[in-house]
């Protein structure tokens, strides 16, 4: 069984600030795909990174930043200099083969001025 | 590129009407596309897998007779909440993969708000 856990249910921050939220997961798979996805008010869930199981190298993409590490069966997401445009539900999943997705409960962040 | 729109965005519905949400992969084709729940402050629960040409596949608990899904041709896959009563008023998210080496990456829409009285 595939499980993701994001233990931080709401995070709180102040604009520039630099933020990690935390993903751990479970799989059996040797092979797996672990994404994040963005949700802000509006609604709709924007894909952020894949990253499978074979690449453990961190990705920069602007202010944001991902840490695989397979020892801790942690992908963790980190965003710098944070802005309030940020402020979002952020969802940490994960994937097996052509399985379907398992998401995380997700963390809420409010990034205020 | 991967865009996915979902119509309509809200809907409010007497209670014993039917709904119909339509999911759209705008710039490409989609051979699956899947539909999920989201319950406010909740992950997305995901009610059924839909593949083109085919039945859907329902999650346990899921009732099929409920949420109908077609899946009629490669940009299209409708949901629709037969009798809809106000406990289905939720958010509805679909999403359409793109194929890829050993697993897919979903694409998702903006949701639809449901609202039944």
């Amino acid at each position: 069984a595939q499980k993701v856990t994001q233990a931080q249910t709401e995070i709180s921050v102040v604009e520039k600030e630099d933020v990690t939220l935390d993903c751990v997961y479970e799989t059996r798979d040797t092979t797996y795909y672990l994404f994040w996805y963005k949700q802000p008010p509006s609604g709709e869930l924007v894909f952020l990174i894949r990253r499978n199981s074979f690449d453990e190298q961190n990705e920069i993409s602007g202010r944001y930043s991902w840490n695989f590490q397979k020892s801790t069966s942690s992908f963790n997401f980190t965003i710098t200099a944070s802005q309030v445009v940020d402020s979002a539900v952020y969802f940490c999943a994960l994937s097996s083969g052509y399985s379907t997705l398992t998401f995380g409960k997700g963390t809420m962040l409010l990034v205020s001025p | 590129g991967a865009v996915v729109s979902q119509h309509p965005s809200r809907v409010i519905c007497k209670s014993g009407t039917s709904v119909k949400i339509e999911c759209r992969s705008l710039d490409f084709q989609a051979t699956t596309m899947f539909w999920y729940r989201q319950f406010p402050k909740k992950s997305l629960m995901l009610m059924a897998t839909s593949n083109e040409g085919s039945k859907a596949t329902y999650e346990q608990g899921v009732e099929k007779d409920k949420f109908l899904i077609n899946h009629a041709s490669l940009t299209l896959s409708t949901l629709t909440v037969t009798s809809a009563h106000p406990e289905d008023s939720s958010f509805y998210i679909c999403s359409a993969s793109i194929p890829d080496w050993y697993t897919d990456t979903q694409y998702f829409g903006p949701g639809t708000r449901l609202t039944v009285l």
